[in-house]
């Protein structure tokens, strides 16, 4: 079967770092997403990696394995701002896209 | 103005109320999505419509019917609802081509009572 496993909650303090890890199972792959949802609001598109790797923008970076199915955000200098919850979906050979339950990310001062 | 509107942002409704929700794309995508989302659980997808033709129906119930008029507009229509389908419905829009990033609209929260 098809699969995303991230973790349900992580806390943070603010100007801090933090790795958001997710691993994935699915039926071919062609990438993998990351989205930012706040409380009551849509999720909007972070990051999109298909070759293995680190991809950075900003103070965001998202990184891949393919060979492990494994993936991470990664976000510096927290503000208080990125408390949210964070997305994890992997893209199958049908361009479907198999999402995780999501992370959500408390900062705390 | 964001680039996948809902409407409406909140909705109530008894389980015998027909109602309907209604999602404009203003990005020119060729492909438009219903999802599910319930609390602590994964993004369910629902539909896709690809230039207006319906290529998936994820072993939705028949009370949920999908309708997309043209590639700008997408609805569903709602019928006996049960509580259980209670959650944040949302609707989102891609492009063919290599990545498909979805835009999301800010969803409509169903309750049913």
């Amino acid at each position: 079967g098809q699969n995303i496993d991230q973790p349900t909650e992580m806390t943070a303090t603010e100007g801090a770092i933090v790795q958001i890890n997710c691993t994935y199972q699915t039926s071919g792959f062609n990438g993998l997403f990351w989205y930012q949802q706040h409380a009551g609001e849509a999720p909007t598109f972070l990051s999109y990696n298909v070759l293995d790797g680190l991809e950075e923008k900003g103070r965001f970076s998202s990184f891949l394995s393919r060979s492990k199915g494994y993936s991470y955000l990664l976000l510096k200098e927290l503000q208080m701002k990125d408390s949210a919850s964070y997305l994890c979906a992997a893209m199958d050979s049908n361009y479907q896209l198999i999402w995780g339950a999501g992370t959500k990310l408390i900062i705390k001062p | 103005e964001t680039g996948v509107t809902q409407t409406p942002r909140h909705l109530v409704m008894g389980m015998t109320n027909k109602k309907s929700l209604k999602c404009e794309q203003h990005l020119g995508h060729n492909a438009m999505y219903w999802y599910k989302q319930s609390a602590k659980k994964p993004l369910e997808l629902m539909f896709v419509y690809n230039f207006k033709e319906q290529t998936e129906n994820n072993s939705v119930p028949s009370r949920f019917s999908p309708e997309c008029p043209n590639s700008s507009h997408l609805f569903l229509h709602l019928h006996t609802l049960q509580p259980e389908d209670s959650a944040l419905y949302l609707c989102a829009s891609s492009q063919e081509g290599e990545s498909r990033v979805a835009f999301f609209g800010q969803g409509t929260r169903l309750t049913v009572v």
